[in-house]
């Protein structure tokens, strides 16, 4: 079936360093793809999306590509502040035959220090 | 423009007894999706409804979990005689049509903890 795997956390930067987390999927035919965030104590956000092959989504300074060669989505900001601070989940839409479903991964934990 | 409400923001239960939790949808939203959030874990698709209609429920445990999605108010999850392993975050989704294009709308979560 359809899933996502994400780069093990948590990941610590310190301030305007350059941050990757890795993203790679398993699907069948062409999903969309995601990137939400989560805040301490908050619900998920969606960060950035893209639908097709070789697609950038971005948002807020961070960017990620569809690979559909590579099947990756990673996620990446040139300098990270310390508001980035959250965790960040990759995930595909499955499409199913009357609706799409979410797939998320696992989460990467990001912490950034002044 | 009140986005995806959820109460309670926190829930705490005996072993036991029953917890609901309830989910308004975006104004205008007649799709809610619900997903647990398990310590140290992603999330996992549990129910996807539209009113008054369970479209796909594979991801709910068996026994004890129930969803609804009534024509009027907010879409409920009940759990029954819950444990300690029902501790987790449960977050709901909504969306305008079952289409990703737009992605999902969250609300904050609710946070059950069994005792």
């Amino acid at each position: 079936g359809n899933s996502v795997t994400q780069m093990e956390g948590p990941v610590t930067l310190s301030e305007e360093a350059f941050l990757t987390i890795n993203c790679t999927y398993t699907a069948t035919g062409y999903p969309s793809l995601f990137w939400y965030v989560q805040y301490p104590g908050e619900g998920l956000q969606l960060l950035l999306k893209a639908t097709k092959a070789d697609d950038k989504g971005s948002n807020k300074g961070f960017e990620a590509t569809y690979r559909k060669e590579t099947t990756s989505f990673h996620l990446e900001k040139g300098s990270v502040q310390v508001s980035d601070s959250a965790v960040y989940f990759c995930a595909l839409g499955d499409m199913k035959t009357s609706y799409d479903k979410v797939i998320f991964g696992p989460g990467t934990s990001l912490s950034v220090i002044p | 423009n009140a986005g995806v409400m959820q109460n309670p923001r926190h829930l705490v239960r005996r072993r036991g007894q029953e917890a609901r939790l309830r989910c308004s949808p975006m104004k205008g939203h007649s799709h809610v999706y619900w997903y647990r959030q398990l310590p140290e874990e992603g999330l996992k698709f549990m129910v996807y409804l539209q009113k008054e209609n369970i479209i796909d429920e594979s991801g709910m445990p068996k026994e004890r979990f129930s969803a609804e999605f009534p024509k009027e108010g907010p879409s409920i999850l009940r759990i029954q005689q819950v444990v300690r392993g029902d501790s987790a975050a449960y977050f709901c989704a909504s969306s305008l049509t079952g289409e990703l294009d737009y992605g999902y709308t969250f609300g904050s979560g609710t946070r059950l903890t069994v005792v």
